[in-house]
């Protein structure tokens, strides 16, 4: 079935460094989101994309959806404590209408 | 909005006994899912639900799980027997017809001894 594949597993950042998150399809998507979850939380919607290069900021989080809507990426500039936790992203399968969960991204900050 | 309310929060068991699990969506949320979560297989679709109608349970692992949604505000999700490798975090999520993002519940955290 269609899969994506999400790297690096694991990320430990120092403080103020920048963290990216990358998610990868063999198939075109129609459309991804992206979930955040705090250690010993559960899973929060941050944002979806849906147009090809679509490109969406939150805050210092910029997500970024590829030209052929096969990739996507999350990138945290200026990384702060509060953003530890694994970043999830998901992929919307419209024929079964149903969410599929990339494997996460934890990330760890170092202050 | 009191988000989606998962109960209980915590589950010790002991292997061979029932397990109930609850849930109530978001009022007025046309869509309900289960969810389970190890370190090995990360976070997996056990079934989801349209107007309480169970539309794909693909994911339940075996006969030993079963799922219910009697009304548009509770469902349940039962393991009988429970097995030492059911121990997960079981996560109940809603949302509204369309694409639109997922709202968690805090979910249950199952140990099967």
């Amino acid at each position: 079935g269609q899969q994506v594949m999400q790297i690096p597993q694991y990320q430990h950042v120092q403080e103020g460094e920048d963290f990216t998150t990358y998610c990868n399809s063999s198939t075109t998507l129609s459309n991804i989101q992206w979930y955040k979850q705090r250690p010993g939380g559960h899973p929060v919607f941050l944002i979806q994309l849906v147009k090809s290069g679509e490109v969406k900021k939150q805050k210092r989080l910029t997500f970024q959806f590829g030209e052929a809507k096969k990739n996507s990426s999350l990138h945290i500039t200026a990384t702060q404590t509060t953003d530890v936790g694994t970043y999830f992203c998901a992929i919307f399968m419209e024929y079964g209408n149903k969410l599929v969960f990339g494997a996460g991204t934890i990330l760890r900050v170092k202050s | 909005d009191a988000g989606v309310i998962q109960s209980p929060r915590h589950e010790v068991t002991e292997m061979g006994q029932e397990v109930t699990l609850r849930c109530k969506p978001i009022s007025g949320h046309d869509y309900l899912f289960w969810y389970r979560q190890t370190m090995m297989r990360g976070l997996e679709l056990l079934i989801y639900f349209n107007n309480n109608v169970p539309i794909d349970d693909s994911g339940m692992p075996e006969d030993r799980f079963s799922a219910k949604m009697p009304n548009a505000s509770f469902s349940t999700l039962k393991i009988q027997p429970s097995e030492p490798r059911d121990s997960a975090v079981y996560f109940c999520a809603s949302r509204p017809g369309g694409p639109y993002g997922y709202t968690f519940g805090s979910g249950t955290r199952l140990t099967v001894v």
